[in-house]
């Protein structure tokens, strides 16, 4: 079946680690997202890719870096520098025709 | 940058109508979007519409836009315990590259 697969589903760390949280997909999109939600604020956009090798930062970049290496995957990490990292993390791919939005079952990453 | 307002919680009896509501500030959007999600999980397309139409109806769903106010609307028939989840209301803005602007998000509870 065709879809966003992102992984882990849970994932816990110590203050001053990185990690990585993984997004990859199979439906030939080649626009992929990373959005952060927290409770009763939305979604919010950390970084887009339009096109393989290369992204954009979004309106909450900071202490977050992306690759896009190859057209199925776009791996988010999360940096001891980013402030608050606890969150749910969504990946996201797009249609080209209508612009709708195919999410992954989402990341949450709880900092200790 | 662009804006997506959306009141936080409705709640409604099993069996009435619901209607969610939403003010976007992009007059250039070519779609509008509606996307649902279920606790934990990430979101999914619930339906969207062309910025020249003025309503959609799709099953239980209506649409109604109305771009004179930047005003989208969405309508569930017979609401049933399993409509309870957040709608999202979602806009794409361009800016040398498609990024969907989301709001808040509405929480709809159902009470049986």
């Amino acid at each position: 079946d065709g879809g966003i697969t992102q992984s882990p589903k849970y994932l816990f760390r110590k203050e001053g680690q990185n990690v990585t949280l993984s997004c990859e997909q199979n439906l030939n999109h080649d626009a992929m997202y990373w959005y952060r939600q927290d409770p009763g604020q939305g979604l919010r956009l950390i970084y887009y890719s339009q096109i393989v090798n290369d992204f954009q930062k979004g309106d909450i970049a900071e202490g977050y870096s992306v690759s896009r290496e190859k057209k199925e995957s776009f791996p988010l990490t999360v940096t001891s520098a980013q402030k608050n990292p606890t969150a749910f993390y969504l990946c996201a791919s797009a249609a080209a025709n209508t612009g709708e939005l195919f999410f992954g079952e989402g990341s949450r990453l709880t900092v200790l | 940058g662009e804006d997506v307002e959306q009141s936080l919680f409705l709640s409604v009896r099993e069996g009435d109508s619901s209607v969610i509501n939403c003010t976007y500030t992009d007059s250039s959007s070519t779609y509008l979007y509606w996307y649902k999600q279920e606790p934990g999980a990430g979101l999914q397309l619930l339906t969207y519409i062309f910025s020249n139409m003025d309503m959609k109806q799709d099953q239980r769903l209506t649409v109604l836009l109305n771009k004179k106010d930047k005003h989208l609307s969405l309508r569930i028939a017979d609401t049933q315990t399993g409509d309870s989840a957040i709608y999202f209301c979602a806009e794409i803005e361009n800016t040398g590259g498609f990024k969907t602007i989301f709001g808040a998000g509405t929480r709809l509870f159902v009470k049986a």
